[in-house]
């Protein structure tokens, strides 16, 4: 059984730092992009994906809103993703989720399983 | 940047069809994904490639995309499926959400 599980959420300060976890299971996690996806908690708010990486590492994409801000690693060895995130705003207030991702070929782009998220408060 | 237009609401009677459309341009060039997010939930993959369902989804939800618009389509719709529904498309290197559909059954 595929399983996600995140940690390393909690309330931050603005302009302050965290790093979240993905821990995965039951699944070859090498074999797969991993992407974080988040839940904007603001009103009227959906999902926004946030960043993705390539299965050695190799190669990572943000979103424009987060380019420079936050950064995107994995261990494989401990089928780890992480998500470090440094000059928070209000606006990156959010549930963060963990996501397999799928990448079969052009357009067909697309996240199969996900975690149970990590809540991040960014407030004073 | 590419996006995606969902009706923010859809209402819907016990046993009816709900119909939720997901605007883009040219769409129908891309495949569309579709996710179903229940209260203090995470998502879940509901369509995938226009059409495909995973595995334990039930038959009730069917997909289609076409020109600029996919269509997530519930029949027999039940209590359970009341929830928020996202599509997904890929474009340019970012995978870009819909705007989201809250699906009420009354």
């Amino acid at each position: 059984e595929v399983q996600l599980v995140e940690s390393g959420g909690g309330l931050v300060q603005p302009g302050g730092s965290l790093r979240l976890s993905c821990a995965a299971s039951g699944f070859t996690f090498s074999s797969y992009w991993m992407s974080w996806v988040r839940l904007r908690q603001a009103p009227g708010k959906g999902l926004e994906w946030v960043a993705n990486i390539k299965q050695d590492g190799s190669e990572k994409y943000y979103v424009d809103s987060v380019e420079g801000r936050i950064t995107i690693s994995r261990d494989n060895a401990k089928n780890s993703l992480f998500l470090q995130m440094n000059s928070l705003s209000a606006e990156d207030t959010a549930v963060y989720y963990c996501a397999r991702t799928k990448q079969d070929g052009y357009s067909s782009r697309y996240f199969d399983y996900w975690g149970q998220g990590a809540l991040v408060t960014v407030s004073s | 940047s590419y996006e995606l237009t969902q009706p923010p609401s859809v209402s819907v009677s016990p046993g009816q069809t709900a119909s939720i459309t997901c605007s883009g341009h040219k769409l129908g060039d891309k495949y569309a994904f579709w996710y179903q997010q229940k209260p203090g939930q995470s998502p879940v993959l509901i369509i995938y490639l226009d059409s495909k369902r995973p595995s334990g989804i039930p038959e009730r939800f069917s997909g289609s995309n076409s020109g600029n618009t996919a269509t997530l389509t519930i029949s027999g719709t039940q209590a359970m499926d009341e929830a928020d529904y996202y599509c997904q498309a890929w474009d340019s290197n970012t995978y870009v959400f819909g705007t989201g559909t809250k699906v009420t059954v009354l």
